[in-house]
């Protein structure tokens, strides 16, 4: 089946540092991935809508110069936090649909663990 | 948006019990996901199911989509169940991007 990558697992990190994490879907093309959040016992907010070839749409909430999201090819997406801070700590999840219209068809990758300390 | 609730939010079964959790929604949908996230993170597709009833296994689910509301049952439950259960459901009309609910959180004591 299909399956989406995360890297790294887990992070740790002082506080003021950019963090880098990649999406990757291993085995199709994803013109469209999402970011996710999720708090510990909660459930997933989606944070934004990776689009390949353009800007990445965010949920209103979201800071979209904390959280910068590029969609560079049709298999990988970054999400970077810059200037991290505690607050930000939290477990980061992508998911990538191989077909646009339907929820069956969405991937969620292993997801990424951050510790801003 | 789509508001999405499920219950119970916590739910202690002892091994071999059966259970039944719930979704309701606020909207029409075209389309419900039940998910299961295992203690590492991981969200485990288990159905897609807008409507109707779906088997696999110990796991089924039923969604009566008139009334807004999808039920998955696991029968026989097994320690390697515990985990956080979601549904997932996009709008009817409206973007494919699907909201989650608050899940349900299980524990199967062997």
């Amino acid at each position: 089946g299909a399956v989406v990558s995360q890297h790294p697992s887990r992070v740790i990190c002082k506080s003021g540092t950019s963090v880098k994490i990649e999406c990757r879907s291993l085995d199709f093309q994803a013109t469209t991935m999402f970011w996710y959040r999720q708090f510990p016992k909660k459930s997933l907010m989606l944070m934004a809508t990776s689009n390949e070839g353009s800007k990445a749409t965010y949920e209103q909430g979201v800071e979209k110069d904390k959280f910068l999201i590029n969609h560079a090819s049709l298999t990988l997406s970054t999400l970077t936090v810059t200037s991290a801070h505690p607050e930000d700590s939290s477990f980061y999840i992508c998911s990538a649909p191989r077909d646009r219209g339907r929820l069956d068809t969405q991937y969620f990758g292993p997801g990424t663990r951050l510790t801003v300390l | 948006g789509i508001q999405v609730e499920q219950s119970p939010p916590d739910l202690i079964l002892q091994e071999g019990a059966n259970s039944t959790l719930r979704c309701n929604f606020s909207d029409s949908v075209n389309n419900l996901q039940w998910f299961h996230q295992n203690p590492w993170g991981q969200l485990i597709n288990l159905f897609y199911i807008p409507s109707g009833t779906k088997q696999n296994g110990r796991l089924s689910a039923t969604t009566v989509a008139t009334e807004r509301y999808s039920l998955l049952y696991i029968s026989s439950s097994q320690t390697t169940d515990s985990g956080v259960y979601f549904c997932a459901v996009a709008a009817s009309g409206g973007s494919y991007i699907p909201t989650f609910g608050r899940g349900t959180s299980l524990i199967v004591h062997p």
